[in-house]
């Protein structure tokens, strides 16, 4: 069974900093997508990620994938408050048009003033 | 608006009794989905179609839900003898059911309470 792990789960920065948030994935993956999602509200698509080695960037979010490792990293550089967040990767394992998604426990990201 | 439409928003029932959602994906979206979220949680994967066809059902959806997409536009989703371990988020999301990139987009959301 495909098992999708983050961390941290929670994350509290000051605004400046730099950090990253892991994922895991526990089997060969067809596409990794990183979502967001505001409290209360739904899902805004950020990135989907194909390849081995591919990287994405969008703002102060850079999204990469390491299908060798099983890991895709979601590194925040110079963190804003309007990032503050919940942070979730989710895979697909199926090839073709995207089937189900596998969602990780997701990251609650709080930038601090 | 063009995005995924989800109704309603919010729904309050009382335990045993039956509800229906409805989702509206972006028009020209082949693929529907629908997930279920509880507080603190991922989304999880209930079912989804291609055009009418329901092509896969989670062992999450019990024999009490049913989801139907009659002519490969909206989808709903109903739940009959409501449970307390019901009440969550249900997200309905659409793709174009290409392959590389396709994306799911997802709606707004149905909040169900069972009370």
């Amino acid at each position: 069974e495909l098992k999708v792990e983050q961390n941290p789960l929670f994350l509290s920065m000051q605004e400046g900093k730099n950090y990253t948030i892991y994922c895991n994935y526990s089997t060969t993956s067809d596409r990794l997508y990183w979502y967001r999602q505001d409290p209360g509200k739904s899902l805004e698509s950020l990135f989907v990620l194909l390849s081995n080695g591919a990287v994405k960037q969008e703002g102060r979010l850079m999204a990469s994938l390491d299908t060798k490792a099983r890991l895709s990293t979601l590194h925040i550089t110079a963190a804003v408050h309007d990032l503050s967040a919940t942070y979730f990767c989710a895979v697909d394992i199926t090839g073709g048009a995207t089937n189900k998604l596998i969602f990780g426990t997701g990251t609650l990201l709080a930038v601090q003033p | 608006d063009t995005g995924v439409s989800q109704n309603p928003r919010h729904k309050i029932t009382k335990r045993g009794q039956n509800v229906t959602f409805r989702c509206d994906p972006i028009s020209e979206h082949n693929r529907l989905y629908w997930y279920r979220q509880t507080l603190g949680q991922g989304p999880e994967f209930l079912t989804y179609f291609q055009n009418e066809a329901q092509l896969e059902k989670s062992r999450l959806l019990s024999d009490r839900f049913s989801a139907e997409r009659p002519k490969g536009s909206f989808s709903t989703l109903e739940i009959q003898r409501t449970e307390q371990g019901d009440s969550a988020m249900y997200l309905c999301a659409s793709s174009l059911g290409s392959g590389g990139e396709d994306t799911q987009y997802f709606g707004p959301g149905t909040r169900l309470t069972v009370l």
